[in-house]
């Protein structure tokens, strides 16, 4: 069955500074990959998703997210942070046949 | 545009009460969805629909039904409120089962 893995549950980065969050997922064919982010009291936004094609996608608010088929992964990065983006990320991924299965979440905590 | 629009967005139960979520949409999808959000646990589906008239289950169907009797409305119900279905519950919409997910802001359901 597939699945989604985000190993950090808790990040804490200054304003300014860049931004990893990792994703792993175990799926057997190439799935559809999405960013969703939470801000506090709010519904889930997409960040930016991954189809086909170029491996490195761009969203909005100046993510990007690089697809490694050869690492299972889908990591989230944003060059520098600012204190808007604390909230919650998640990572989901699906294939066309079947639904959407979300990571657990990772909660980013910036640092003034 | 409203988008994905719940209600209530609070509501506070007593064991073995009943009580049924709204969710409408205005953006003519075929997909509709509702999760429940707990601590740690990230999104969990509970039920989805593929069309007017269609419900399924999804990874957490127990103590929930669903209706979906126009393509603008998903309702969930709690026919018997148990404390363990004390959760944030989010309703979301997709045109295709491959698409993006639109989500609506939450409904916070605290059960005594």
């Amino acid at each position: 069955a597939q699945s989604v893995t985000q190993p950090d549950i808790h990040i804490t980065v200054s304003e300014g500074a860049s931004l990893e969050l990792r994703c792993n997922y175990s799926y057997g064919a190439t799935p559809y990959l999405f960013w969703y982010v939470q801000s506090p009291g709010q519904g889930l936004q997409l960040l930016l998703k991954y189809f086909s094609g170029d491996t490195l996608v761009q969203g909005i608010k100046g993510f990007e997210a690089e697809f490694k088929r050869s690492q299972s992964s889908f990591n989230l990065r944003k060059p520098s942070v600012h204190w808007s983006d604390a909230a919650e990320y998640f990572c989901a991924v699906m294939n066309r046949d079947d639904k959407i299965i979300f990571g657990k979440g990772t909660r980013l905590h910036i640092l003034p | 545009n409203a988008g994905v629009t719940q209600t209530p967005k609070f509501r506070v139960l007593k064991t073995g009460q009943s009580m049924t979520l709204l969710c409408a949409q205005d953006m003519n999808h075929e997909y509709m969805y509702w999760y429940r959000q707990d601590p740690g646990m990230g999104l969990r589906l509970i039920h989805y629909s593929v069309g007017e008239g269609t419900t399924a289950k999804g990874e957490v169907p127990d103590g929930y039904n669903v209706s979906r009797l126009k393509k603008q409305n998903f309702l969930l119900g709690l026919e018997s409120a148990a404390p363990s279905q004390t959760s944030v519950y989010f309703c979301a919409s997709s045109y295709s089962q491959g698409d993006i997910q639109y989500f609506g802001a939450g409904t916070r359901l605290s059960v005594l």
